[in-house]
């Protein structure tokens, strides 16, 4: 079985750009989440989907963060517009029921200059 | 609400030492109790699950206690090799819930 998939594994943005990554949960996972890591910060929830619907947003990180399903097997997350502090890791991780155990993928490179 | 507390931020060893991570946490529920290995370039994955039913989980060497007395629960090896150089994140699902607080990492360097 294939694992969690994201594209690309490294971006460079210029400050104000709006980027997009993408995530192929494993098939027949109905939990997906994105999550953003850095060293300081560690892992931070930027959004959770159960079964393509939206449970859970990431507060902090609505403005200039969204997260969508399109499918049950695609995810999208666009940053816009970008800003250096958005540099970071990326996660995107599914499971198949809540509180099971997370898949996470190799995660996505983001570097804003 | 839920928290998760993982002080460590970064331990050095020697290979054959003993490898002991602390995380403390907090919730109303019972909780299963998460041990995640993240390996340089590679997303964490699940290393060990100790729930209340169960105090203690073993997996490649690795074994997790909980202690509910104290809201703790830990990580340990006997004897650590280089090859165990990653960081590792303790996690807690709270029962009836559904996503995981994860503590924020720590960094293993083991040196030969």
């Amino acid at each position: 079985d294939a694992g969690v998939t994201q594209t690309p594994r490294h971006e460079v943005a210029e400050k104000g750009q709006t980027i997009i990554l993408k995530c192929e949960p494993v098939s027949g996972h109905n939990d997906l989440f994105w999550y953003r890591q850095t060293k300081i910060q560690g892992l931070e929830l930027l959004s959770y989907f159960r079964s393509k619907s939206l449970m859970e947003d990431g507060g902090a990180f609505k403005d200039r963060f969204k997260a969508e399903m399109l499918n049950s097997s695609f995810s999208t997350l666009k940053i816009q517009p970008t800003e250096p502090k958005d540099s970071a890791v990326y996660l995107c991780a599914s499971s198949l029921h809540s509180g099971n155990t997370l898949y996470f993928g190799e995660g996505s490179r983001l570097i804003v200059v | 609400g839920d928290s998760v507390t993982q002080k460590q931020g970064q331990v050095t060893l020697s290979e054959d030492d003993f490898l002991f991570i602390n995380c403390t946490y907090s919730t109303t529920t019972y909780p299963t109790l998460l041990w995640y290995v993240q390996y340089l370039g590679q997303g964490p994955q699940l290393l060990l699950k100790v729930t209340t039913a169960n105090n203690k989980g073993i997996s490649r060497g690795f074994e997790a206690t909980y202690d509910k007395g104290t809201t703790s629960f830990h990580l340990q090896k006997a004897s650590v090799q280089e090859s165990d150089s990653a960081v590792y994140f303790c996690a807690l699902v709270p029962g009836g819930n559904y996503k995981p607080t994860f503590g924020k990492g720590t960094s293993l360097v083991v040196h030969p």
